[in-house]
């Protein structure tokens, strides 16, 4: 089993839906993190959390420690969210262990 | 530059061939970690420094491959005699602690680099 799973692995949405992608872990973790990754390879950090809620413009990432999951939201989703959405965690380690990433396609 | 910049950005190396993979973190970034992505996957561990020493090599998968970062900025991804498996993108990414003893901060990827065995 896999420590990082994530779900669904492909999404499809019209411009202007409300998107949610979900990441559950089996192990403790010091951090969580939701990494970007557009179709050129680009790799873009969105969020590092341990705990609560963070925004940043249209992104929302919450984290449940006591029930090992974490949801990033888009809201108002846009063509140019178009990417691949990956989370991965840290344990005792600086040492990330990533899902295999949520593809998210949003159509005009 | 301001980000991580790995080189080559496109490799093609004929089975049995050796390569070697270039990463230049962001000056001052303590942490390096290299990652191999197959298609359609996330990224997997490979590697991880702390300045020069590599503190954790238990994501290499074979003796072939091998990683060093000598004076504790660039690092050097190297795969001895490729094999057809080897064909991933290779990612390399740098972190600063934003505290000392702080293991936890933001991590900043290179573009990846294409290894195409034929």
């Amino acid at each position: 089993k896999n420590e990082v799973e994530q779900s669904p692995q492909n999404l499809t949405a019209q411009e202007g839906e409300f998107i949610t992608i979900n990441c559950s872990y089996s192990v403790g973790i010091s951090a969580l993190h939701w990494l970007q990754q557009h179709p050129g390879g680009g790799i873009v950090s969105l969020f590092m959390l341990s705990s609560g809620k963070k925004k940043h413009g249209r992104l929302i990432a919450t984290i449940n420690i006591q029930e090992k999951h974490s949801s990033l939201h888009i809201t108002a989703s846009h063509p140019r969210d178009s990417a691949v959405y990956i989370c991965g965690i840290q344990g005792g380690s600086e040492k990330l262990v990533f899902g295999k990433g949520t593809k998210l396609t949003v159509n005009p | 530059g301001a980000g991580v910049s790995q080189s080559p950005r496109y490799k093609v190396a004929k089975r049995g061939q050796d390569v070697a993979l270039r990463c230049d973190p962001i000056s001052g970034h303590v942490s390096l970690f290299w990652y191999q992505q197959a298609l359609g996957q996330g990224p997997e561990f490979l590697t991880y420094f702390q300045n020069e020493a590599q503190l954790d090599k238990s994501g290499l998968p074979s003796d072939r491959f091998f990683a060093e970062r000598p004076e504790g900025s660039v690092s050097t991804l190297k795969i001895q005699r490729t094999q057809q498996e080897d064909s991933a993108v290779y990612l390399c990414a740098s972190s600063s602690p934003l505290t000392q003893g702080a293991h936890n901060s933001p991590l900043h990827f290179g573009n990846g680099t294409r290894l195409t065995v034929t």
